[in-house]
């Protein structure tokens, strides 16, 4: 049974490029979230798709965007790249109900040069 | 006020002591709390979920206090192997707020 399976492990991008991160879900689950960690602090919640919606969304700019297909795996974008987009970025994968157990991909390290 | 606070450490404990994390939480109204561990450049997951009554796994004990609106983690007999960061976490239908963890030194 596969776990959250993400790729690229890691990259390198300059400023003002675009990247996307993929991300496929534990099998038999339905939703995926995905978050920034930053060196030093807690995953932040950027958003949350379910049904190949977005349901909600952290406190982050419309540079991040995403996307859950049919087979409930997902991609995150990150548009015009910042130094401050460095980070890990975590896909999570659980079932959209109440007191769910989220299970993490090894994520994506970035670095922003 | 930050939604989870969480005391960074680093604690650095001998093998076989006994250590305490706290979490604080700001919504009063948050339903669901769990404690994940994260290894150094790991991914985090589930240590253990948290309920009002309190639970125990192993040498791990987790306890809820509404009241005050914390959160506790207690280790017990402390092994080389527990040594990580440990997350205090508040579930939600959509998102889960982390805080920023406690880093945990176990020293032999």
């Amino acid at each position: 049974d596969a776990g959250v399976t993400q790729s690229p492990t890691h990259l390198i991008k300059t400023r003002g490029q675009q990247v996307t991160l993929r991300c496929s879900p534990k099998s038999g689950h339905d939703t995926v979230s995905w978050y920034q960690q930053a060196l030093g602090q807690g995953p932040q919640f950027i958003f949350q798709y379910y049904e190949e919606e977005e349901r909600q969304r952290g406190n982050f700019p419309d540079r991040f965007s995403g996307h859950q297909f049919p087979n409930y795996s997902s991609e995150l974008n990150v548009n015009a790249l910042l130094l401050g987009d460095s980070a890990l970025y975590l896909c999570a994968s659980s079932f959209f109900s109440a007191e769910k157990e989220l299970f993490f991909g090894e994520g994506s390290r970035l670095t922003v040069l | 006020r930050k939604e989870v606070e969480q005391d960074p450490g680093p604690f650095n404990v001998p093998e076989g002591a006994t250590v305490a994390f706290n979490c604080t939480y700001s919504n009063s109204a948050s339903q669901s709390f769990f404690w994940y561990r994260q290894d150094c450049r790991k991914e985090p997951k589930l240590l253990m979920s948290v309920y009002s009554s309190g639970n125990e796994d192993g040498r791990f004990t987790a306890q809820l206090n509404r009241a005050s609106q914390y959160i506790s983690l207690l280790i017990r007999d402390s092994k080389l192997s527990d040594s990580a960061t440990y997350l205090c976490v508040l579930g939600g239908t959509y998102k889960y707020i982390f805080g920023t963890g406690t880093r945990l030194k176990v020293l032999a």
